[in-house]
């Protein structure tokens, strides 16, 4: 099956760190683009951050960028965000979601499958 | 950075009567391939976002045909023939043409009369 299992979510006071991980099992992870993707309580979808298969390209949201750090490791099959100067803002579900095979796949495979989620709450 | 807007924002329905969502993007959403990368993602309540359709009209495995899309340029349409009570939930669009930002509507609440 298929899947995409978040963690590392927790309460953290302004100023914190924090770092989120994602496991993928099920499908090639070194063949796939990833994305992070936030949603705050009650509110909409919100796209973070990317990164490439070998890690060569990485784009953020304006949002994020500068405090906020996307890495991979292809041998664990693993997605990571590591985040800080945490503000009240970034208080949300993180997602992380795949983005598309390079070596079969194409742009309308993009964000076909998502984990579960995991929250970050950032409060004093 | 590509606005996409949705409407409405929420959306009473009857069990069994049919429902349609409007999708604008403030540039077309054609890609240098041709192709129009336009996702419909449903989030059920509790539930992470589940892509139903993909490049305006595909639906994704395991979709009902219900749902459909539709539309072209910057004009974009979702539609569910008859809706049923598993249908209920958030539902957005996401331009995947104009990158990055990855861009969403701002959702559609689908809620039962």
């Amino acid at each position: 099956e298929v899947q995409l299992v978040e963690s590392g979510g927790a309460l953290v006071q302004p100023g914190g760190s924090l770092r989120l991980s994602c496991v993928a099992s099920g499908f090639i992870f070194s063949s796939y683009s990833m994305n992070w993707v936030r949603q705050a309580p009650g509110k909409g979808l919100e796209w973070v951050s990317y990164i490439s298969t070998s890690s060569g390209t990485i784009y953020y949201a304006d949002s994020v960028k500068g405090r906020f750090i996307i890495s991979r490791d292809n041998a664990k099959k693993s997605l990571h965000l590591q985040m800080n100067s945490l503000r009240a803002e970034d208080t949300a579900v993180y997602y992380c979601a795949r983005y598309y095979d390079i070596l079969t796949g194409s742009l309308g495979d993009a964000f076909d499958i998502w984990g579960q989620g995991t929250m970050v709450a950032v409060s004093s | 950075d590509v606005v996409m807007t949705q409407s409405p924002r929420s959306l009473p329905v009857n069990l069994g009567q049919p429902a349609s969502i409007s999708c604008t993007s403030s540039q077309s959403l054609v890609y240098s391939d041709g192709n129009t990368y336009l996702n419909w993602f449903q989030q059920r309540p509790g539930q992470p976002p589940r892509r139903l359709i993909y490049k305006v009209s595909n639906r994704d495995s395991g979709v009902p045909d219900r749902f459909s899309g539709s539309g072209s340029g910057t004009d974009f349409t979702l539609k569910i023939s008859r809706v049923e009570a598993e249908d209920v939930g958030v539902y957005y669009c996401m331009q995947g043409t104009h990158w990055p930002p990855w861009t969403f509507g701002q959702g559609t609440k689908v809620e039962i009369k």
